[in-house]
């Protein structure tokens, strides 16, 4: 079974921080994505990569950056958090291109 | 650009009944569909894909879902509702070719079970 793995279940932060997520997966897969899951709206894309050290902009980017410098490794960085960041994150990672996507249990992030 | 509606927020159902939960998506071409099923703190559980043939598809823990071209349905069924199927679930909808970019999610129906 393919594993995902997220670094926190809950985090709490303050505004202004530099706040990493971190995920890892261990399937070897190509591709890796972050969403943010709120109330009502579903899930929603953040960033994507395809590859090592590639990335692409999702539905919503403003605030966030990502690394990928491994390929089991995905980070979600937010470079000054604030209180509109306060959600659920969620990881996911997928092999090839007809197949699901397999996800984390999620970092319910609180910014104070 | 792609997108998917589930137009119930909410449902209610006594356990032992049946269900069905309802997704339809827009897409210009064969899209790949599937159905997630998210438990209260969870991540979210693969249920069951959709990619081409058989229409009827069936998933894990009792469910199926039918994909209708015609009306671009894929809605998800359950003969007789348990009570651990109490959760949210989420139809998505992907495109059968591009970028890896593929997925775009409904907003939800949660379903609550009656003993």
């Amino acid at each position: 079974d393919v594993k995902v793995t997220q670094s926190s279940r809950y985090l709490v932060k303050r505004t202004g921080e530099k706040v990493f997520l971190e995920c890892v997966q261990d399937m070897d897969h190509e591709n890796m994505f972050w969403y943010r899951q709120d109330p009502g709206l579903g899930l929603r894309l953040i960033y994507f990569s395809y590859d090592v050290k590639m990335k692409e902009k999702g539905d919503i980017p403003e605030g966030y950056s990502v690394s990928r410098e491994k390929k089991e490794r995905f980070s979600l960085i937010l470079e000054s958090a604030s209180t509109s960041q306060t959600s659920m994150y969620l990881c996911a990672s997928r092999g090839g291109s007809n197949q699901p996507q397999h996800f984390g249990d999620g970092t319910r992030l609180s910014i104070l | 650009a792609q997108s998917v509606t589930q137009p119930d927020i909410h449902i209610t159902v006594s356990e032992g009944a049946s269900l069905e939960l309802r997704c339809n998506y827009s897409y210009g071409a064969t899209p790949y569909l599937f159905w997630y099923v998210q438990s209260p703190g969870q991540g979210l559980q693969l249920l069951l894909k959709y990619f081409s043939g058989d229409t009827l598809v069936q998933g894990i823990k009792g469910f199926e879902a039918e994909f209708k071209r015609s009306q671009s349905s894929f809605n998800l069924r359950k003969p007789s509702v348990h009570w651990s199927d109490a959760a949210e679930y989420f139809c998505a909808v992907g495109a059968s070719s591009g970028s890896a970019r593929q997925l775009t999610f409904g907003s939800g129906t949660q379903l609550t079970v009656l003993p």
